[in-house]
């Protein structure tokens, strides 16, 4: 079975602009869950979403959005980059049938100049 | 503030040697997991504790969730260099919609 597919690994962005960025879950996974991996801070939570709706949401800032379409892939989107956003950002697939283990993609090593 | 802390946060040891990763807490979690990350990529799952007082063995690594739920360990037995690398617990509160609250991270370093 394939892991947990995220799309691009490296991105450039300037401050200010947009990104959006893209993770397939596990074959039958239906919970996706999204984090922030930077140095100083480590891996924060940013949201997870079920059956295309968000159940959980971490402490930040509305500029950081998701969705979770019907085939279960997910993307989250960045609005108006700031140079703190440069980060890993990670998402997670979970069966989400009781179970307790998330799987983690390689993530997307984005940089903000 | 990391609601999990983990000790200690740096390791270095030979090949040969044991360690133990401890990770704690003062909230009470459903279940933890312990991952090892490598830079650059995804953390990997190692394991999932749910029960208190569960110990769980994973060839040379064995994982212990404490009886109240609040804290784990994670020890080695007879470190290889292919240990190397960050290792990170998390855990998940009840009713928390998975959201896993990770320690800071233990590096271990295994030298030949």
């Amino acid at each position: 079975k394939a892991g947990v597919t995220q799309t691009p690994r490296y991105l450039i962005k300037t401050r200010g602009q947009q990104v959006t960025l893209s993770c397939s879950p596990i074959s039958g996974h239906r919970s996706v869950s999204w984090y922030q991996q930077t140095p100083g801070q480590g891996l924060q939570f940013l949201f997870e979403y079920f059956s295309e709706t968000q159940r959980n949401k971490g402490n930040f800032p509305g500029r950081f959005s998701g969705r979770q379409f019907s085939n279960s892939r997910s993307e989250m989107n960045v609005s108006t980059l700031e140079l703190g956003d440069s980060a890993l950002y990670l998402c997670a697939s979970r069966w989400a049938g009781g179970s307790y283990e998330q799987y983690f993609g390689p993530g997307t090593r984005l940089t903000v100049t | 503030t990391q609601l999990l802390e983990q000790s200690p946060q740096f390791l270095s040891i030979q090949e040969g040697e044991n360690l133990t990763v401890y990770c704690n807490s003062s909230s009470v979690f459903s279940s933890l997991q312990w991952y090892r990350q490598e830079p650059g990529e995804g953390p990997v799952l190692l394991v999932t504790v749910v029960t208190g007082g569960e110990v769980k063995k994973l060839k040379r690594l064995t994982f212990q969730f404490g009886d109240a739920r609040k804290d784990s360990s994670l020890h080695i037995t007879a470190a290889q260099t292919g240990d190397t690398g960050l290792y990170l617990c998390a855990g998940e509160e009840t009713d928390s919609w998975g959201k896993l609250q990770f320690g800071a991270g233990t590096q271990v370093v295994v030298t030949p």
